[in-house]
């Protein structure tokens, strides 16, 4: 079965630099959220999308934006990147409309280190 | 005070034993409730999600949610060391929207 796909897995940026991650919810999934997981911290909520309109926004920095597109795929752009940026970022895609439960079905995660 | 608490732990049980994770919230219009385990450098995956008051079991797992006092509490029984992870409560607050939130997790140790 399809899963949640997160790209890059991997990235190195240097301070004040821009990243952009990439999600692929899994298909016909209605929700797609943001969360960021420091070193040894719980994850923490970012911003989430329903139906490609933004639905919940958490501790996301003024220097953070993420869209939904059409193809339900979901971006978080990151700038003027600061070191404390540096963590895990998780995407997540749910079904909360019809039989669905709610529950959050995470991807690989995109590890950003700032330099 | 955090929105859904945990205690950090580590909790460390023994093989066979059972194991006892707790977790309280804030919002008293929460609906929804899951527990997630997380292996080191790994993505969270669902364990059990309940809504109702009471008890659900699926297998060794159990989920019992008291709505009254805002507690959520998550036992396995028969411990594995395949159980050692960091387990993660989550709650879907009553907001309107869909944002879930997440405890700090609890570390378990599963010695064999």
């Amino acid at each position: 079965a399809a899963g949640v796909i997160q790209s890059p897995r991997h990235l190195i940026k240097e301070k004040r630099e821009t990243a952009t991650l990439k999600c692929y919810p899994i298909p016909r999934h209605d929700t797609v959220y943001w969360y960021q997981q420091g070193p040894g911290q719980d994850p923490q909520f970012l911003i989430s999308f329903y139906e490609k309109l933004e639905s919940d926004k958490g501790s996301i920095p003024d220097r953070f934006s993420a869209q939904q597109f059409s193809d339900y795929h979901s971006e978080l752009n990151m700038s003027s990147l600061e070191l404390g940026d540096s963590a895990l970022y998780f995407c997540a895609s749910s079904l909360w409309g019809g039989a669905g439960t709610g529950e959050l079905f995470f991807g690989e995660g995109s590890r950003l280190t700032v330099l | 005070q955090k929105e859904v608490e945990q205690n950090s732990g580590p909790l460390s049980v023994p093989e066979g034993a059972i194991a006892s994770l707790n977790c309280t919230y804030s919002d008293r219009g929460s609906q929804s409730f899951f527990w997630y385990r997380q292996y080191s450098g790994k993505s969270p995956e669902l364990i059990m999600f309940i809504y109702s008051n009471g008890d659900k079991e699926d297998g060794r797992f159990t989920a019992q949610l008291n709505k009254a006092s805002q507690y959520v509490s998550l036992l396995i029984r028969d411990s594995q060391p395949s159980d050692s992870a960091t387990y993660l409560c989550a709650v879907k607050e009553d907001t309107g929207g869909f944002k879930t939130i997440f405890g700090a997790g609890t570390r378990l140790f599963v010695k064999a």
